[in-house]
């Protein structure tokens, strides 16, 4: 149990163009949703933690205009990258949890790539 | 925002020596304390976690210890082999809070055959 899938696994885009990842828990309702973003060979930096139905709280320093959150049911959240340029490229993991479990679930991670 | 220092960056052991990296924190009220491995370009995985009413906790060749007076906790490997070679990540729920970890920067362990 508690498998976190997302979607897509990679997405090369132009820049300029907006790009959609969803994450999604198949078998448990998560409480709440995480983003992360991981450059290479560097940690895991936490943008924002969503709760269903309730707007995201970002971290200090993420855009919330530029990375959009959306967390529409207890089973899927959904991060776009608006008006994607080449710094923004990067490895996008998502992670959920489920009630009364510290445990963090990872997704398999989106690499997006920005021309 | 709490930060969390990981040491050392890498490390690279023989096949069958064992492996130590530690992390200190300074956040009073964490209370959950989680290691990740990570391979390459895959997503993280939960190996081993403590919580602060225990030491340590063992798990097969993982072990966890737990220094919460002095704020720190270490992960050992024993008997490393060649797949044991990935990034590894500590963690703590800053605040107490459920579910919201602050990340370690990593270390990345090579075990040489």
């Amino acid at each position: 149990g508690a498998v976190v899938s997302q979607h897509p696994s990679w997405v090369i885009c132009k820049s300029g163009t907006s790009v959609k990842i969803e994450c999604r828990s198949l078998d448990f309702q998560a409480t709440t949703m995480f983003w992360y973003r991981q450059f290479p060979k560097q940690s895991l930096m936490l943008m924002a933690t969503s709760n269903e139905g309730s707007k995201a709280t970002y971290e200090q320093g993420v855009e919330k205009d530029k990375f959009l959150i959306n967390h529409a049911s207890l089973t899927l959240s959904t991060l776009t990258v608006t008006s994607a340029h080449p710094e923004d490229s990067s490895f996008y993991i998502c992670s959920a949890t489920r009630d009364r479990v510290n445990e963090q679930f990872f997704g398999p991670g989106t690499r997006l790539t920005v021309l | 925002g709490e930060n969390v220092e990981q040491h050392p960056s890498t490390l690279s052991v023989q096949e069958g020596d064992s492996a130590v990296i530690k992390c200190t924190y300074s956040d009073s009220a964490s209370n959950y304390f989680p290691w990740y491995k990570q391979e390459l370009g895959k997503r993280p995985q939960l190996i081993i976690d403590i919580r602060s009413n225990v030491g340590e906790k063992k798990d097969q060749r993982i072990a966890v210890t737990l220094n919460k007076t002095a704020k720190h906790f270490s992960l050992h490997i024993t008997e490393t082999q060649p797949e044991d070679s990935a990034v590894y990540f500590c963690a703590i729920n800053y605040g107490g809070s459920q579910g919201n970890l602050i990340f370690g920067k990593g270390t990345k362990l090579s075990v040489k055959p």
